[in-house]
């Protein structure tokens, strides 16, 4: 039971590429998550999924794009990166119902020159 | 609009004194307050939540909706306490959390 992986860990990208972060999770969860964590702003949330079939925009949705291909993984896509989205990105999972934890990966430590 | 607020970014304490890590909130509904820790090298996990009003490691932390505020706290801090501690606020269809910006707690010996 591996909880939720992501891929990969480090990743080094020029301004302006492209990227696909991975995240599956094999607990069964309805709900996934995508946050990013910034020095002294804490985690923000990007995107979320409910359930399988659904995603909807956090706070910080600029830049980023979503897919929940089934109900273990859900990836966050940056189209054309920016020096500004330099940060770690955690995905996370939960039942998605009243008072469940969310479980989170170990992050993707991701820097864009 | 939801917030939650850590008015401390470092705190810092001797072993065995007590520490008290303040979060505060506003949130318009009936809130669902957690508090999640990452240690060095670990990842964020859940440490407890306010509903099951149960002490974890020694924490603890009351909801005073008077206050808005969530505090956590341990009487007698040990070395292994020493991590980054995140206030969260859950909300939402898919109950999505909403940090503070966190505190980072070093247990002095």
């Amino acid at each position: 039971n591996a909880g939720v992986t992501q891929t990969p860990k480090f990743q080094v990208l020029k301004t302006g590429q492209s990227m696909t972060l991975q995240c599956a999770q094999d607990m069964n969860h309805n709900s996934m998550y995508w946050y990013r964590q910034d020095p002294g702003m804490g985690l923000r949330l990007i995107y979320y999924s409910a359930s399988e079939g659904t995603t909807d925009k956090g706070e910080v949705p600029n830049g980023y794009n979503v897919s929940r291909l089934n109900k273990r993984e859900f990836s966050l896509r940056l189209e054309s990166a920016a020096p500004s989205q330099t940060s770690v990105y955690f995905c996370a999972s939960s039942g998605g119902t009243g008072v469940d934890e969310q479980y989170f990966g170990p992050g993707t430590r991701l820097t864009v020159t | 609009a939801q917030r939650v607020t850590q008015p401390e970014k470092l705190l810092s304490v001797f072993k065995g004194a007590p520490v008290e890590l303040k979060c505060n909130y506003s949130y318009s509904g009936s809130p669902e307050l957690f508090w999640y820790v990452q240690y060095s090298r670990q990842r964020l996990q859940l440490l407890l939540r306010h509903i099951s009003r149960e002490s974890i490691k020694g924490f603890t932390a009351d909801l005073n909706k008077g206050e808005t505020s969530f505090h956590l706290k341990k009487p007698f801090a040990q070395e292994e306490d020493s991590a980054m501690y995140y206030c969260a606020l859950s909300r939402g269809s898919a109950r999505q959390l909403t940090f503070g910006s966190g505190t980072q707690l070093t247990v002095l010996p």
